[in-house]
């Protein structure tokens, strides 16, 4: 079936590091793919999303580029701060059809020390 | 940005008692909500589609007479967990869907609701 694999953490970085958080899909089709955002304490964001491959989603200065050779959806950000520190999901959906169910990989934890 | 409130945030209840949990969309319709429950280090698992006005879709292997879900107006979803165990203890989170022009389709998440059974 469909699922997604994305890195296990923790992951821990100190403050202005590169960031690279791998995620992979495996789907009969062609999905959109999404990243979200945990922060303590609260629900998850909706961080990036990409509907097409070779598109590009971008926020807050992250990044992921759907690559359908390589099934991957991995999340990048050039410079991490401590506010960033939080719950990574990568995820996929498809449209149409039935109701278009999001499935999630398993999270990925980011600390980032000052 | 569309809101998703959740309560209670957080419930300690013994074996066997029943707990409801409350999914509301604060500033939009939802005629969709999902239901997802979190386990430590996992991740999210559909639990059950609850769609406004019918009979929630449940996921395979989820008991529907354990977890009783009703969607009755176009903001509010309640997940009910019916002679709850340690087992259950859990992450429960909701998320509904804005069909509106601003979100078109996408999904926004509740804060969670912690379920713990002694």
């Amino acid at each position: 079936g469909d699922s997604v694999t994305q890195m296990e953490g923790p992951v821990t970085l100190s403050e202005e590091a590169f960031l690279t958080i791998n995620c992979t899909y495996t789907a009969t089709g062609y999905p959109s793919l999404f990243w979200y955002v945990q922060y303590p304490g609260e629900g998850l964001q909706l961080l990036l999303k990409a509907t097409k491959a070779d598109d590009k989603g971008s926020n807050k200065g992250f990044e992921a580029t759907y690559r359908k050779e390589t099934t991957s959806f991995h999340l990048e950000k050039g410079s991490v701060q401590v506010s960033d520190s939080a719950v990574y999901f990568c995820a996929l959906k498809f449209y149409g059809g039935s109701q278009g169910n999001l499935i999630f990989g398993k999270g990925t934890k980011l600390s980032v020390k000052p | 940005g569309a809101v998703v409130s959740q309560h209670p945030s957080r419930v300690i209840c013994k074996s066997g008692t029943s707990v409801k949990i409350e999914c509301r969309s604060l500033d939009f319709q939802a005629t969709t909500m999902f239901w997802y429950r979190q386990f430590p280090k996992q991740s999210l698992m559909l639990m059950a589609t609850s769609n406004e006005g019918s009979k929630a879709t449940y996921e395979q292997g989820v008991e529907k007479d354990k977890f009783l879900i009703n969607h009755a107006s176009l903001t509010l979803s309640t997940l009910t967990v019916t002679s709850a165990h340690p087992e259950d203890s859990s992450f429960y989170i909701c998320s509904a869907r804005d069909l509106g022009g601003r979100a078109y389709n996408e999904q926004f998440f509740g804060p969670g609701t912690r379920l713990t059974v002694l």
